[in-house]
């Protein structure tokens, strides 16, 4: 059984530029969230996604959208990045938090 | 602001020991918290999880225990192996769903010596 699986796993960009990152949830999970990982810190909230719709949105400026498409698998898009947006970012699919949230490997940004 | 914090960077324990790393919470809308392991490279997994309503859980050498009027849990791992070497992440979630956002702390590196 596939667990979340993330796209591409590293990714340098330059500044300004626009990058899109991909991720496919676990098999059975409905809700597909993203979240912001910088160097020594835990993992920061960016949204949440389920049917389709952007369901829950931290504090992350509006150059950060999502998209979540029929299949459940989802998009995070990035415009305009700023040196500031290097981090991992992490996708994690859920269906219900009893069970925990699944993440995926995460997507290693580096914007130059 | 710093909602859930884990105070402690860093834990060494010996092999066969106890580990036991904190984390406190602020938000009183916390109703659901959880533990994630982390290795390099790999994205955190779901360790153990403990509902509001109780004060432990336990998951084979793993315990969770909840404080709630301290806003305090923590995590006790027994016996420790060398295998738990890993960042740790507790994380909190508001009730309002089935599936919330997961609020994390900064993490502790737990190093466990043969």
């Amino acid at each position: 059984d596939a667990g979340v699986t993330q796209s591409p796993t590293h990714l340098i960009k330059t500044r300004g530029q626009q990058v899109t990152l991909r991720c496919s949830p676990k098999s059975g999970h409905d809700t597909v969230s993203w979240y912001q990982q910088a160097l020594g810190q835990g993992p920061q909230f960016i949204f949440q996604y389920y049917e389709e719709e952007e369901r829950q949105r931290g504090n992350f400026p509006d150059r950060f959208s999502g998209h979540q498409f029929p299949n459940y698998s989802s998009e995070l898009n990035v415009n305009a990045l700023l040196l500031g947006d290097s981090a991992l970012y992490l996708c994690a699919s859920s269906w219900d938090r009893r069970y925990g949230y699944t993440f995926g490997s995460g997507t290693r940004l580096t914007v130059v | 602001d710093q909602q859930v914090k884990q105070n402690s960077p860093s834990l060494s324990v010996q092999e066969g020991r106890i580990s036991i790393l904190n984390c406190d919470y602020t938000n009183s809308m916390f109703d659901y918290f959880l533990w994630y392991k982390k290795y390099p490279a790999e994205g955190p997994t779901f360790l153990i999880s403990i509902s509001s309503i109780k004060d432990k859980n336990e998951d084979g050498r793993f315990t969770v225990f909840l404080n709630k009027s301290a806003k305090h849990l923590s995590l006790h791992i027994v016996p420790s192996q060398p295998g738990d070497s890993a960042v740790y992440f507790c994380a909190a979630s508001a009730s309002g769903g089935n599936t919330g956002k997961l609020i994390f702390g900064q993490g502790t590196t737990l190093q466990v010596k043969p």
